[in-house]
């Protein structure tokens, strides 16, 4: 299994450009979710989602957008860069049902910077 | 407002040097306690769930205990290889999980 993975691992941005970042996992897990980490600040998460077709938006989804088609992947996508959105990107996954939630697999994730 | 705080926010041991890192929490209805470890420039990885007061875990040099009010994660004679910033996070009523600050670890040899 190759787990939870992320692409880009690197990315530049000037402010105004829109990107996807891609997530996918193997593990069949019903639960994904995308947190932004930050200096000082610890994990924050972003959107969120609990099924296919299913999302939901977290502490901080300004900014963001994502979908859920299939149970593998779930992209978040950046519409227009601010440099506020400079930071670390993780996905995660986690099987459902009982303290499932908590138990979460993240990628590797994806350094963002926003000029 | 689910809140988690972590102490301290560095921790430096030397080799075989046991200590305890805490997770202070205020939650409505826990439904988990969860800790994990994070190693510089990569994802964090789940350690531990815990869900009511008086529960305890134990991984290796590791061992996590819960109270009302807070959390523990022993550790027990470390090695450098434990070095890592340690997370600690809680799930309420609210779905999400709400993380702390994390605490930095270094084992010196």
């Amino acid at each position: 299994n190759a787990g939870v993975t992320q692409t880009p691992k690197f990315q530049v941005l000037k402010t105004g450009q829109s990107m996807t970042l891609q997530c996918a996992q193997d593990m069949n897990h019903e639960y994904m979710s995308w947190y932004r980490q930050d200096p000082g600040m610890g994990l924050r998460l972003i959107h969120y989602s609990v099924g296919a077709g299913i999302t939901d938006q977290g502490e901080v989804p300004n900014g963001y957008n994502v979908s859920r088609s299939t149970t593998e992947d779930f992209p978040l996508r950046l519409l227009s860069a601010a440099p506020s959105q400079t930071s670390v990107y993780f996905c995660a996954s986690s099987p459902s049902g009982t303290g499932g939630w908590g138990e979460q697999f993240f990628g590797p994730g994806t350094r963002l910077t926003v000029l | 407002e689910d809140q988690v705080t972590q102490s301290p926010e560095a921790l430096r041991l030397q080799e075989g040097e046991s200590s305890s890192l805490n997770c202070s929490y205020t939650v409505s209805g826990l439904r988990g306690l969860f800790w994990y470890r994070q190693d510089p420039g990569k994802g964090p990885e789940f350690l531990f769930t815990l869900y009511s007061a008086g529960e305890e875990k134990e991984k290796e040099r590791l061992k996590a205990t819960l109270t009302k009010k807070e959390s523990f994660l022993h550790i027990t004679a470390p090695k450098p290889e434990d070095s890592a910033t340690y997370l600690c996070a809680v799930q309420g009523e609210v779905f999400e999980l709400v993380f702390g600050k994390g605490t930095k670890l270094t084992v010196n040899p």
